[in-house]
């Protein structure tokens, strides 16, 4: 199957400091890998398009200095929330697309849970 | 722009009950349309999608017709089960691989 990880599950962190999150494609590669932030109650809201090799495509509204993506690899994309603050707490999930398949399905992560104190 | 527009939660119902949760969409051109589910303290997944219109989904019981002449997407299921109590998203995509849901409807099934 096509299997997405998050690491970590869940993170708590100091107002100011800045925050990790890894994506990884285990079993495929992954040209494309999308990241999207949650909000208790409510539902997925894009933030930004990785693809690998190249700099990611971040939706309107989304501060790309303080998100800020890398997909280094067809394997693995990263979220750095930087200088992160009580408002960037949230539910983050990455989801990819598999390479070898013409098709518009994403597969999921099961998401960071970040909280910011 | 893009969008979908699904029913507002929370639903509960008995086992063996019917569930239809109602999914309308406005998009230009002819999107692909997805369910994906989200078990309790688990990721997103895909239940089911159809790709152009009149396509039928389906996938654990659960089914949903692409409607283009009401721009719809109901997913029903005949008879629940309390495993599957979860939340359900609504999605379209216009062919460049970007999502928009709805905004997710909690379905609790009691025994």
């Amino acid at each position: 199957g096509a299997v997405v990880s998050q690491h970590p599950s869940w993170v708590i962190c100091k107002s100011g400091t800045s925050v990790k999150i890894e994506c990884r494609s285990l079993d495929f590669q992954a040209t494309t890998m999308f990241w999207y932030r949650q909000f208790p109650k409510q539902s997925l809201m894009l933030m930004a398009t990785s693809n690998e090799g190249s700099k990611a495509t971040y939706e309107q509204g989304v501060e790309k200095d303080k998100f800020l993506i890398n997909h280094a690899s067809l394997t693995l994309s990263t979220l750095t929330v930087t200088s992160a603050h009580p408002e960037d707490s949230s539910f983050y999930i990455c989801s990819a697309t598999l390479d070898r398949e013409a098709t518009d399905t994403q597969y999921f992560g099961p998401g960071t849970r970040l909280t910011v104190l | 722009g893009d969008s979908v527009t699904q029913m507002e939660g929370p639903v509960t119902l008995s086992e063996e009950a019917c569930l239809t949760i109602n999914c309308t969409y406005t998009a230009t051109g002819y999107p692909s349309l997805f369910w994906y589910v989200q078990y309790p303290g688990e990721g997103l997944q895909l239940l089911l999608k159809a790709t152009k219109a009149d396509d039928k989904g389906s996938n654990k019981g659960f089914e949903a017709t692409y409607r283009k002449e009401t721009t719809s997407f109901h997913l029903e299921k005949g008879s629940v089960q309390v495993s599957d109590s979860a939340v359900y998203f609504c999605a379209l995509s216009p062919n460049d691989y970007k999502l928009s849901f709805g905004a997710g409807t909690t379905v609790t099934v009691r025994a």
